[in-house]
């Protein structure tokens, strides 16, 4: 059974950098035709899409934060990395990874990662 | 970049009821939409995908249609489970969620 989970800080300072990874178990994130993303919800807010990364290496990233986003993997953990730089406090949000083919069907718990001094 | 907006933002209805949210696209997207149910403090759910394709495991009470730039996700028969936000999400070019519909109790 296809599980994810997110890890990283739960607290970072403003104008830093967010790193966060996602380890993937009961399937391969090198798997044919599969996307793998990040996708975040502000307290109280709806889901946004921050960026995604293909199979082949392909990434994708929201327009509105492709500046500040990098998406790797690292295909030997089966894991891959979200880096959202010179973040503010409206980057505060439950961050979630998640695996499929264009549609999410596996995601992970998600983790709460708030912006302060 | 591709908007979606959905309608409504909240939709109060009764165990039983018929329930139908909408979804619409600022430009065609062919049948790249998926469906998703959440509840309070847990990730997404996948029920839908390309349009009309229903999950492994999703109950057959809810259905999606439409293509191009109208979508709806219906559910024949309000369960007290399905009492939740759903959001619709198009995989045409890049991605994008709507804003969701928050289903509460009448």
């Amino acid at each position: 059974q296809l599980q994810l989970r997110e890890s990283g800080p739960g607290l970072v300072k403003p104008s830093e950098t967010l790193s966060l990874t996602c380890t993937v178990s009961g399937g391969s994130i090198s798997s044919d035709s599969y996307y793998c993303g990040w996708i975040r919800q502000p307290p109280g807010k709806g889901l946004e899409w921050i960026g995604s990364i293909h199979y082949s290496g392909s990434t994708y990233y929201n327009s509105s934060l492709k500046s500040r986003v990098t998406i790797s993997t690292d295909t030997s953990k089966n894991q891959f990395s979200l880096k959202l730089n010179s973040v503010t406090a409206a980057d505060t949000a439950v961050y979630y990874c998640a695996r499929g083919r264009g549609s999410y069907s596996g995601w992970g718990q998600g983790t709460l990662v708030t912006v302060s001094s | 970049d591709i908007q979606m907006t959905q309608s409504p933002s909240t939709l109060s209805a009764s165990v039983g009821d018929r329930v139908t949210i909408t979804c619409r696209a600022s430009q065609s997207i062919s049948n790249w939409l998926a469906w998703y149910q959440q509840k309070p403090g847990k990730a997404p759910n996948l029920l839908i995908y390309k349009a009309s394709s229903l999950e492994s495991g999703v109950p057959s009470r809810f259905s999606g249609s439409g293509s191009g730039t109208e979508f709806t996700l219906t559910i024949s028969s309000l369960q007290p489970d399905d009492f939740a936000t759903y959001y619709c999400q198009q995989y045409n070019s890049y991605w994008t969620f709507g804003q969701g519909t928050k289903v509460e109790i009448k």
